[in-house]
């Protein structure tokens, strides 16, 4: 299953609304499809994991939604600490596949 | 608290093998499994493949079949994973990951960085 990511870099201001999306190249027929955030020097942190439930710890303004073979990522205000690159993965089947990442820089 | 702590950077040469080390704590590691991701610089992340701490069982991805081996010591709970014949493209960090059943890659290493170079 191929993951891409949409769009490769996205240009918002602290504040802003950020959408982000991942599509799978075939139905996750359970929907585990995860977002991770990176930030340099930093492994991979969980944010969304079943594609809708928010992992432990993370602020509520990040949100998944989607099924199948469309997903999305919104964080609904912009804090400076979320600009970073994040990733999609299916863990639906084998291989776990990640998506290339969007990078959420500031504009 | 879940904790997994990875043995320190790695340099190698061409043709040599490298073992990174996983140690889990925090967690019963025997009901869970580990994953493998490795990050080239200023690239995205792969997935190398997942072993379960259960019963050994590994899923590897099919670019790394004969090369990599993934093993588990449950007496220490400390995952490992083997990577031969390197070459300069095997330069990355590499990280372990905790998967549960039926759940995402919830917990990571801090990564090990490998560096290949002659």
């Amino acid at each position: 299953i191929v993951l891409t990511q949409s769009p490769g870099t996205l240009s918002l201001s602290p504040g802003e609304r950020a959408t982000l999306s991942c599509r799978t190249s075939q139905s996750l027929a359970r929907n585990f499809l995860a977002w991770f955030q990176q930030k340099p020097g930093q492994a991979p942190r969980l944010l969304i994991y079943d594609a809708s439930s928010r992992a432990t710890g993370i602020p509520d303004r990040f949100s998944g939604s989607g099924s199948g073979t469309d997903f999305t990522l919104t964080i609904s205000r912009l804090e400076p600490e979320d600009f970073a690159v994040y990733f999609c993965q299916q863990y639906d089947s084998t291989p776990n596949m990640f998506g290339q990442g969007t990078r959420l820089e500031i504009k | 608290q879940v904790q997994l702590v990875q043995s320190g950077v790695e340099v190698k040469k061409p043709g040599a093998s490298v073992k990174v080390s996983c140690k889990a704590s925090g967690y019963t590691f025997i009901n869970s499994g580990m994953g493998w991701v490795r990050q080239a610089p200023g690239q995205g992340l792969e997935w190398m493949g997942w072993i379960s701490a259960y019963n050994g069982d590994t899923n590897y991805a099919q670019k790394f079949q004969g090369r990599v081996t993934m093993t588990t010591d449950t007496s220490t709970s400390t995952a490992y994973m083997e990577l031969r014949r390197l070459t300069s493209d095997d330069t990355a960090i590499y990280y372990c990951a905790r998967k549960l059943k039926n759940s995402p890659y919830d917990k990571w290493g801090q990564g090990t960085l490998v560096t290949v170079s002659s």
